[in-house]
């Protein structure tokens, strides 16, 4: 058991490109989340899958936002034409069963130039 | 709606103890959660309440009174590793369906 694992670790993209990460969790954890931070905030809930059932979505994940588990375990984020307020950090944690504490990776910090 | 408030920042000595106190507002409540987090790295699991009480890990305790929506963190023999954000985060949801909700943080300095 390795943790939580995202890829990559720092993207830097230019306005209006698409961009895509990607989040493996512990194994065997059923339940996965995105959350966005920026500097001197705490992580803002984006979404949260279990299984492969995206249960919620935050308001913040506008239509430029997409996320997806296709079979329970790896996920990815795609955000599509970038725009500078997307600048942050991009965290993705995971738990297992109910009463779990959740588990963050390292997180995929980006930025639109 | 949700409201978790912790304060912005505290200053302390090595060797003393520190006291982290968070309240909050939420529907649904499933349990209190603090993380630490070193400036530039992911958060880490430090403590969590479910019910009423104290619970003692080491250095750290977390005590929760729920029907006060309060918290705290509690660090003693503080070093100079402890220097992090603490995260207060609150469990919310019912039948199996959970996320975690998280205050700001509250920038601990720990000096020499």
């Amino acid at each position: 058991d390795t943790g939580v694992s995202q890829d990559p670790r720092h993207k830097i993209t230019k306005r209006g490109q698409n961009v895509t990460f990607r989040c493996d969790p512990i194994s065997e954890h059923n339940r996965l989340y995105w959350y966005r931070q920026t500097l001197g905030q705490g992580p803002e809930f984006l979404t949260y899958f279990q299984n492969e059932a995206q249960l919620e979505k935050s308001r913040l994940l506008s239509d430029r936002f997409s996320a997806e588990r296709p079979k329970g375990s790896f996920s990815t984020l795609e955000i599509q034409r970038t725009e500078q307020g997307d600048s942050a950090m991009y965290l993705c944690a995971s738990s297992s069963a109910p009463g779990a504490a959740a588990f963050f990776g390292q997180g995929t910090r980006l930025t639109v130039v | 709606g949700q409201n978790i408030d912790q304060p912005t920042e505290m200053t302390a000595t090595e060797g003393a103890i520190v006291q982290i106190n968070c309240t909050y507002q939420t529907s649904g409540f499933n349990g209190l959660f603090w993380y630490q987090q070193h400036a530039g790295e992911a958060p880490t699991f430090l403590s969590y309440n479910v019910l009423d009480g104290l619970e003692e890990k080491g250095r750290f305790s977390s005590f929760l009174s729920r029907s006060k929506g309060y918290s705290y963190l509690l660090l003693k023999e503080l070093q100079m590793k402890d220097s992090a954000s603490y995260l207060c985060a609150v469990r919310e949801g019912t039948s199996g369906t959970y996320k975690y909700i998280f205050g700001t943080g509250t920038r601990l300095k720990v000096l020499a």
